[in-house]
């Protein structure tokens, strides 16, 4: 089985734009959930889909955004863009997101902001 | 919401001694509690995983035991080897739908 694929691995942008991450997940698999890593802060949690539905979201401002499709593959958008947004974007997938499944993740998409 | 603490941030050990890392988490209705480890430039990798029915588990060198009284989990590693040398990051999940926190990672270095 493909493992979990992110597009693009790399991207640069400029404060002010916008931007839209893929994730797709692991064959089956429908639940996506979506993390931001940065150095000294781990990964934290942004949102978790399931059947094209947001069922869980972190604690970051409604410029983060995203949706599922219907088959499971998952987008990221993120407005209006600050110097502070430069991080790894990692998205992961399980069966059906259940709490004590095992996630796998992608390689990521690095995000810098200039 | 759920807090998850990991000590140390970084860890420097030689080749063939142990390495142990350290969890608190905060929600009691926490139940499942993977571990991960990132080499650099690659994505997280599950090494090992335990659930609050069980108090250790063992996979070859790797080890996680769990104390659900005092909300504290510990991965062990022993007879470390070079390729060990990896961020590893410990997270806590309550169960129903998912929404892991993780704790801030720990840096280990396995110095040959």
């Amino acid at each position: 089985k493909a493992g979990v694929t992110q597009t693009p691995r790399y991207l640069i942008k400029t404060r002010g734009q916008q931007v839209t991450l893929s994730c797709s997940p692991i064959s089956g698999h429908r639940s996506v959930s979506w993390y931001q890593q940065t150095p000294g802060q781990g990964l934290q949690f942004l949102f978790e889909y399931f059947s094209e539905t947001q069922r869980n979201k972190g604690n970051f401002p409604g410029r983060f955004s995203g949706r599922q499709f219907s088959n499971s593959r998952s987008e990221m958008n993120v407005s209006t863009l600050e110097l502070g947004d430069s991080a790894l974007y990692l998205c992961a997938s399980s069966l059906t997101g259940q709490g004590n499944q095992p996630q796998h993740f992608g390689d990521g998409t690095r995000l810098s902001i200039l | 919401g759920e807090n998850v603490e990991q000590h140390p941030s970084t860890l420097s050990v030689q080749e063939g001694d142990s390495a142990v890392i350290k969890c608190t988490y905060s929600d009691s209705a926490s139940n499942y509690f993977p571990w991960y480890k990132q080499e650099l430039g690659k994505r997280p990798q599950l090494i090992i995983d335990i659930r609050s029915n069980v108090g250790e588990k063992k996979d070859q060198r790797i080890a996680v035991t769990l104390n659900k009284t005092a909300k504290h989990f510990s991965l062990h590693i022993t007879e470390t080897q070079p390729e060990d040398s990896a961020v590893y990051f410990c997270a806590a999940s309550p169960g129903g739908y998912q929404k892991v926190t993780f704790g801030t990672g720990t840096k280990l270095q396995v110095i040959p």
